[in-house]
């Protein structure tokens, strides 16, 4: 009964470099959500995907970031050309249905960018 | 732009004592209500959900909605070391139900 799971679960980058974020959300659910959090600070909403189709990318930069969700495979998040302020840990939430706002968490990626 | 508040704490309880961590938003429009428990270091889990006004108790956790007043609520009885935490409250509003998290507040419970 696995869970949203989330790869790396920490991952270095130098700058300018390009860092890939791997989401599965729990088996059957079609709604993935992208949150960022930086220390002592909340949840920032990046952006929420059903399956091929992007809801709601309000909360992502509009420059570097790209969040993608395809028929079949991990929802991606994809950061290029990263800078020193990307540095976070960013968390994968899922959820069954819209309309079905209880999200199930994944244990996040810690992106360090040196 | 939608907005969640929490004060930030940290708010430190005796063991056994009552915490109550409090929550505005601002966005009258909301639906739907949630409190996330975050360990250091961990993701969020969910806690407690609440959609209508009023009280809704389950085992120590007390949520309580006042949509008048754009405020929510949780109440931990009997408050154990275990509790000790950043909880964060969640609000999804009524279309398709993105969900705005605050800031957290940290509780430390002191045995």
């Amino acid at each position: 009964n696995a869970g949203v799971m989330q790869n790396p679960r920490h991952l270095v980058r130098r700058r300018g470099q390009e860092a890939r974020l791997r989401c599965s959300p729990v088996k059957g659910h079609s709604h993935v959500y992208w949150y960022r959090q930086l220390p002592e600070e909340g949840l920032k909403f990046m952006v929420y995907l059903q399956k091929e189709n992007i809801i709601d990318e309000s909360g992502m930069p509009k420059e570097r970031f790209s969040a993608e969700f395809p028929k079949e495979g991990p929802s991606i998040l994809r950061i290029q050309q990263v800078v020193r302020g990307d540095s976070a840990a960013y968390f994968c939430a899922s959820s069954p249905a819209a309309g079905n706002e209880k999200l199930f968490f994944g244990s996040g990626t810690q992106l360090s960018v040196l | 732009q939608k907005e969640v508040e929490q004060n930030s704490g940290p708010l430190s309880v005796p063991e056994g004592a009552i915490a109550s961590l409090n929550c505005t938003y601002s966005d009258r429009v909301s639906q739907s209500f949630f409190w996330y428990r975050q360990y250091s270091g961990k993701s969020p889990e969910l806690i407690m959900s609440i959609y209508s006004n009023g009280d809704k108790e389950d085992g120590r956790f007390t949520a309580q909605l006042n949509k008048a007043s754009q405020y929510v609520s949780l109440l931990i009885r009997d408050s154990q070391p275990s509790d000790s935490a950043t909880y964060l409250c969640a609000v999804a509003d009524g279309g398709y139900q993105k969900v705005t998290f605050g800031t957290g507040t940290k509780l430390q419970v002191i045995p």
